[in-house]
């Protein structure tokens, strides 16, 4: 069973450079949701999608869009990378709010000189 | 918005000891999740809690939820080396995604 899998694992980038983050899942789950992990600040939520074709913003979604490319994959996009975005980055997904916890990805370690 | 909140942050503790971490969360939230983190790791799905008064155990780990006082606990039991990890308590913000709190780091010393 896969479950969650995000590509690529690590990722050095330049400022101003851009990069797609891939995440799929293959539970048949209908909501997708990225989150970054800095140190000492648990983890914040970028954007979600609550099923196929609605997305919406989280708590920190400035400099990054996504796309809900189909049930089992939800894209996460930096235009144009910061320093600020250095990050570990995961994907996680759950079949609906109700009484199942989110089954997460391994992580996207993203590195922005 | 929900914002959720955890105490300690940081947890030493020796082995064979008993200690409880909190989770306080701002506004009602209907379940409160608590996952387990290793170092360089994804996060693990630990308990979750559905309803006030819920109790969940796994072997010396056992998590309450008081959605009147807006608290869960995560409390262990007889620690030993293996669960020295970081523990995070999440909970369901108004049903439409997840609110997560700082975490707790344990360390676990023998």
């Amino acid at each position: 069973n896969a479950g969650v899998t995000q590509t690529p694992k690590f990722q050095v980038l330049k400022t101003g450079q851009s990069m797609t983050l891939q995440c799929a899942q293959d539970m048949n789950h209908n909501s997708m949701y990225w989150y970054r992990q800095d140190p000492g600040m648990g983890l914040r939520l970028i954007y979600y999608s609550a099923s196929e074709g609605t997305t919406d913003k989280g708590e920190v979604p400035n400099g990054y869009n996504v796309s809900r490319l189909n049930k089992r994959e939800f894209s996460l996009r930096l235009e144009s990378a910061a320093p600020s975005q250095t990050s570990v980055y995961f994907c996680a997904s759950i079949e609906g709010l109700g009484s199942k916890p989110q089954h997460f990805g391994d992580g996207t370690r993203l590195s922005i000189l | 918005e929900l914002k959720v909140e955890q105490n300690p942050l940081f947890l030493s503790m020796q082995e064979g000891k008993n200690y409880t971490i909190y989770c306080n969360y701002s506004t009602t939230s209907d379940r409160l999740y608590w996952y387990r983190q290793d170092p360089g790791k994804s996060l693990e799905s630990l308990f979750v809690l559905l309803s006030n008064g819920a109790v969940k155990q796994e072997g010396r780990l056992m998590a309450s939820l008081d959605t009147k006082a807006r608290l869960s606990t995560l409390h262990i039991t007889a620690a030993v080396h293996d669960l020295s990890a970081t523990y995070f308590c999440a909970g369901d913000n108004y049903g439409q995604n997840f609110v997560f709190g700082p975490g707790t780091r344990l360390s676990v010393l023998p």
